[in-house]
């Protein structure tokens, strides 16, 4: 079956441009998330969506990330305004569930470079 | 607050040898769950296995075993008889009960030579 896929894979933006990066999950499963993972570390936590509701956005970075999902499957990942240090994967994961029991799906990741 | 720490940073072993890769956590819940991913250079990270807090035993999956003792707040992760395609980063993970922050650690980079 088809996994979590993300677009674009890479993305190079001039500093101060705004970026939308799109994550598909895996059909059925009601929880989403998203993480930034900086060149030799581990993923960190930026937001999570139940469904259509985004229930934790305790990890954006600043008000420049806006993440949603409207009709609870497809989500986006907006960055406005983009600064260098926003330069990381962005990955999607997805789980069947909404306990921390479900393991979590990840898809290839969205390599963005802002110059 | 919870917290994941691989001291290793990366390991370097050649082909059969057995390796172990250390993961110890850190969380005020009674009610955990574990989790071990992989990173091929690929980039896209594969779940490998899950404990809950409830369960110590150990598990072993043909070459892969894993060890989880709450006395240390430890899971680690052993492969037996090391194989070229074993080489990947590993990241170990630990999420509350309710699921929606998941903690990863800095990862171990794990090199596997002929």
């Amino acid at each position: 079956g088809a996994g979590v896929s993300q677009s674009p894979r890479y993305k190079v933006a001039k500093r101060g441009q705004d970026v939308a990066l799109r994550c598909d999950p895996i059909s059925g499963h009601v929880s989403l998330f998203w993480y930034q993972q900086a060149l030799g570390q581990g993923p960190e936590f930026l937001t999570y969506f139940q469904n259509e509701a985004q229930l934790d956005k305790s990890g954006l970075p600043s008000d420049r990330f806006f993440a949603e999902r409207p009709e609870g499957s497809v989500s986006t990942l907006k960055i406005q305004r983009t600064q260098q240090e926003d330069s990381a994967v962005y990955l999607c994961a997805s789980s069947l569930g909404s306990s921390g029991r479900y393991e979590q799906y990840f898809g290839p990741g969205t390599r963005l470079t802002v110059t | 607050a919870q917290k994941v720490t691989q001291a290793q940073t990366e390991i370097s072993v050649v082909e059969k040898e057995d390796v172990t890769l250390d993961c110890v956590y850190e969380t005020r819940d009674t009610t955990y769950y574990l989790f071990w991913y992989k990173q091929p250079p690929s980039g896209e990270l594969v779940f490998l296995i899950r404990r809950n807090s409830f369960d110590e035993q150990n598990e072993i999956s043909g070459r892969y075993s894993w060890n989880f003792q709450k006395s240390t707040s430890s899971f680690n992760f052993t492969i037996t008889a090391s194989q070229v395609v074993d080489s990947a980063v590993y990241f170990c993970a630990l999420s509350a009960r309710n699921g929606n922050d998941m903690r990863f650690g800095a990862g171990t980079r794990l090199t596997v030579k002929p």
